[in-house]
């Protein structure tokens, strides 16, 4: 499977406590995305890469939010503190510069006791 | 309210008849484009139109673009049950050098379910 590959699929995790969500994106994009989706919206922008550099954060991706991709490849979310509010799909999605055609992956459902 | 709303909110429909759904945006933008969710997976591209063009066609499906209204529409031909899907449309807004900002901004998006 060479598409986007989000790890774990489910996450569940008690108030307070850190997660980590991994992406692995297509091998050859060189931006990746991070978005967030809650239940009958539509996807909003968090961040996003070019290579390894981190472009743009939105104002969503509060202090306790951070995001990597070391040697622009995969990359990583995590979330510090869980809140309840944190509950979401969080999506990843990658693409070429030259184009604008995002490649999404399948999504980590976080839920936050 | 959001950059990029759809309507209508829900479209229910008999297989086989047309399923149309419009967008409406804000900005200056490089291209707008749609894409599909399946219930609580990811999104699949389904067709981009840039700016300079008004109507784009992939298969059953066919786009239109109003950048003088600020809108688009979806026109799905002779659904299938397999369509019943969330369709969002997403713009990629144009900064002030023109180039575009890289990230998409999406709608609230519609929900079609396609009756068989």
């Amino acid at each position: 499977d060479t598409g986007v590959s989000q790890d774990p699929r489910h996450k569940i995790t008690k108030r307070g406590q850190n997660v980590t969500f991994r992406c692995d994106p297509i091998s050859e994009h060189n931006r990746l995305y991070w978005y967030r989706q809650t239940l009958g919206q539509g996807p909003e922008f968090l961040t996003y890469f070019q290579n390894e550099a981190q472009l743009e954060k939105s104002r969503l991706l509060s202090d306790r939010f951070s995001a990597e991709r070391p040697k622009g490849s995969f990359s990583t979310l995590e979330i510090q503190r869980t809140e309840q509010g944190d509950s979401a799909m969080y999506l990843c999605a990658s693409s070429l510069v030259a184009k604008n055609i995002q490649y999404f992956g399948a999504g980590t459902r976080l839920s936050v006791l | 309210s959001q950059q990029g709303e759809e309507d209508p909110q829900a479209l229910s429909i008999q297989e086989g008849e047309n399923a149309t759904m419009n967008c409406s945006y804000k900005t200056s933008i490089n291209n707008l484009q749609w894409y599909r969710q399946n219930s609580g997976r990811g999104l699949v591209h389904l067709i981009l139109i840039r700016s300079n063009e008004r109507e784009k066609h992939s298969g059953r499906l066919r786009v239109t673009l109003d950048t003088s209204k600020k809108s688009s529409s979806l026109l799905i031909t002779a659904s299938r049950a397999a369509d019943t899907a969330s369709y969002f449309c997403a713009t990629d807004a144009r900064n002030a050098g023109g180039t575009s900002y890289g990230k998409l901004t999406f709608g609230q998006g519609t929900i079609l379910t396609v009756h068989p």
